[in-house]
């Protein structure tokens, strides 16, 4: 069975620091991973993926994240936060085997951002 | 951009009645899905469709739950005996054929149950 850890319900940051959004996964097979963000009274919205290609990937509005295998965690970066990020975050597993599969969430961690 | 579209974007029901939440999926999507949040709690899977069946199934998809495709293009999620606590914003979501299709979602549901 697959699995995510979020660590941290919640993280603040100040405007222009670094935000770090961590997760680990747990999977039987070579995952699929993902971060998805929810704005308020929005739905889900596709940061970035990781199919197994390239361990670094970048995704939408600054984010990146790196698959290492090692630590089973695939953590969500951005160098300089803006007050534009502060949403709900979720980090996402699959089996890659086929389309059609369920995604699994992570419980999500909630980004503040002050100014 | 294509997307996803749910209606009615609140629904309020009293306990035991039944609801019908409706979805337009991606016109040339093939899989479709249906996940919950509880509030504060996360994403849950519930259903997946293809080829006009379901597919996978959590747990939490009893009977009181059932989903159809009437028309080829609506997917609907039927709750047939509301409890308090199906009380949850309901996603849908589609995904093409291709091997790295993203799941797409809708803006979603909230059902609240009193």
């Amino acid at each position: 069975a697959q699995s995510v850890t979020q660590l941290g319900s919640h993280v603040s940051v100040s405007e222009g620091a670094l935000v770090l959004l961590r997760c680990n996964y747990s999977s039987s097979v070579p995952p699929y991973l993902f971060w998805y963000v929810q704005y308020p009274n929005q739905g889900l919205q596709l940061l970035l993926k990781y199919t197994s290609a390239a361990t670094l990937v970048k995704g939408i509005n600054g984010f990146e994240a790196e698959f290492k295998k090692s630590e089973t965690s695939f953590h969500l970066t951005k160098p300089s936060a803006h007050m534009s990020d502060a949403a709900e975050y979720f980090c996402a597993v699959s089996d890659p085997a086929q389309a059609g599969t369920a995604l699994i969430f992570g419980k999500g961690t909630t980004l503040s951002v002050s100014s | 951009e294509p997307e996803v579209t749910q209606t009615p974007s609140h629904q309020v029901t009293q306990m035991g009645q039944e609801v019908i939440l409706r979805c337009v999926p991606i016109s040339n999507h093939l899989y479709f899905y249906w996940y919950r949040q509880i509030l504060g709690q996360k994403v849950e899977f519930l259903v997946s469709f293809y080829n006009n069946e379901i597919s996978e199934k959590s747990e939490i998809f009893d009977d009181q739950f059932s989903v159809e495709r009437p028309d080829g293009s609506n997917f609907t999620l039927k709750i047939r005996s509301t409890k308090l606590e199906d009380s949850a914003m309901y996603f849908c979501a589609s995904e093409g054929s291709s091997y790295n299709s993203p799941l797409h979602f809708g803006n979603g549901t909230r059902l609240t149950v009193t």
